[in-house]
């Protein structure tokens, strides 16, 4: 079946560190994959996707890179900023059907 | 463009009471999605409509919770009667089916809490 893994949070960096958060994904077919960030208070915002392997999305400094060979949807930042600070989703969409499987969410704090 | 409205916004409720959420997608929509999620946890799908049909509810407690999308536009979910666990955020997004990468656009949420 489909399910995606994420790494457990919270994280805390300081204001120009370097944030990398972790996504592994099980699935069969070909999934899409994307990055979800919900700032506080606020609902679910689309925040990269990428639709095939080797693909890479990118958003607001955000990347993450689509490896099949790694199963694998890492999320980067060179340089965090303090209104950075939100939980992180990453999600998949089989390859058939519109159903979309969420991460358990990673928390980022970002501090002055 | 108007984004996915939810209401209310809040909720709480004593158990075994009744309540119900109301959902507008963004106009033009055909799917539209309704997800619960737990204080900690990721959203989990509860049912999805493609227009006034549903999809998925397989993961959707038949026993309390019901859904409908008359005329294929606005939602409503329903639970009754409620229990403690069901104390969550209910999620409504809605996407373009025609879409090629399925985009969903969240609503804000309504955040239930049972007593």
């Amino acid at each position: 079946g489909n399910s995606v893994t994420q790494m457990e949070g919270p994280v805390t960096l300081s204001e120009e560190a370097f944030l990398t958060i972790n996504c592994t994904y099980t699935a069969t077919g070909y999934p899409s994959l994307f990055w979800y960030v919900q700032y506080p208070g606020e609902g679910l915002q689309l925040l990269l996707k990428a639709t095939k392997a080797d693909d890479k999305g990118s958003n607001k400094g955000f990347e993450a890179t689509y490896r099949k060979e790694t199963t694998s949807f890492h999320l980067e930042k060179g340089s965090v900023q303090v209104s950075d600070s939100a939980v992180y989703f990453c999600a998949l969409r089989g390859s058939t059907g519109n159903q979309f499987y969420f991460g358990t969410g990673t928390s980022l704090t970002v501090i002055p | 463009e108007a984004g996915v409205a939810q209401s209310p916004r809040y909720k709480i409720i004593e158990k075994r009471q009744s309540v119900a959420f109301w959902c507008n997608p963004i106009s033009g929509h055909a799917t539209l999605y309704w997800y619960q999620q737990i204080l900690g946890q990721g959203p989990k799908l509860l049912i999805q409509f493609q227009n006034n049909g549903v999809v998925d509810d397989s993961q959707l407690p038949k026993d309390r919770f019901s859904a409908e999308r008359l005329k294929g536009v606005d939602s409503t979910l329903k639970i009754q009667p409620a229990k403690l666990e069901d104390s969550a955020v209910y999620l409504c997004a809605s996407s373009l089916v025609s879409s090629a990468y399925n985009e969903q656009f969240f609503g804000p949420g309504t955040r239930l809490t049972v007593l």
